[in-house]
């Protein structure tokens, strides 16, 4: 159990446009979701919290605009990397909460924008 | 704030040795979780264990045990018996139990298991 996916798993896009990624928790239901990015051979970082329902809290420095989460429903969350340019290339990770304190996460996806 | 540090960046064993990971963190919360996650070359996040820091029992699943010391706030992962699938980016990682369920990371320990 607690399984969770991403799609896709790897995406290259031309610079200025913008790319969705999705996360589902496939058995279980998840209020709360979080993103994460993850550069080379550093741990996570979390970029923002994903609540079913309501708005996406952002951590400071993370630009709302920029990348935007939506949480329609108790299995799926999204972020859209809007306008994507180089710098926005890097590892996206989701992780869904099963019950009221555990993370499962996601495989991950690889963002390269040329 | 809480902060997590893990001060072995690197490790190296050999198969079937047992093996030692450190963790220390920093809150001034009273309940809280800890956890161990690692990342093989796949990248993908896995659940190694879990720790309720209101039980004084230490954690244990299958060959992975933590020494979990609440009073020195440190939190060390002990994996025997080693396997080659053992080989990954190992992160320590706190999660207080009021508010939003945020995991703060350690900066990891990548372990080789060698053959």
């Amino acid at each position: 159990g607690a399984v969770v996916s991403q799609h896709p798993s790897w995406v290259i896009c031309k610079s200025g446009t913008s790319v969705k990624i999705e996360c589902r928790s496939l058995d279980f239901q998840a209020t709360t979701m979080f993103w994460y990015r993850q550069f080379p051979k550093q741990s996570l970082m979390l970029m923002a919290t994903s609540n079913e329902g309501s708005k996406a809290t952002y951590e400071q420095g993370v630009e709302k605009d920029k990348f935007l989460i939506n949480h329609a429903s108790l299995t799926l969350s999204t972020l859209t990397v809007t306008s994507a340019h180089p710098e926005d290339s890097s590892f996206y990770i989701c992780s869904a909460v099963r019950g009221t304190d555990t993370q499962y996460f996601g495989p991950g996806t690889r963002l390269t924008v040329l | 704030a809480q902060t997590v540090t893990q001060s072995q960046p690197e490790m190296s064993v050999q198969e079937a040795e047992t093996v030692t990971l450190s963790c220390t963190y920093d809150t001034s919360e009273n309940n809280y979780y800890l956890f161990w996650y690692k990342q093989p070359p796949s990248r993908q996040m896995i659940l190694v264990i879990r720790q309720e820091a209101y039980k004084q029992q230490n954690a244990t699943e299958n060959r992975f045990s933590v020494n979990f010391q609440k009073a020195a706030k440190s939190f060390s992962l002990k994996i025997s018996d080693s396997q080659l699938g053992d080989t990954a980016m190992h992160f320590c990682a706190f999660m207080t139990r009021q508010g939003a369920q945020k995991l703060v990371f350690g900066q990891g320990t990548r372990l080789t298991i060698n053959p």
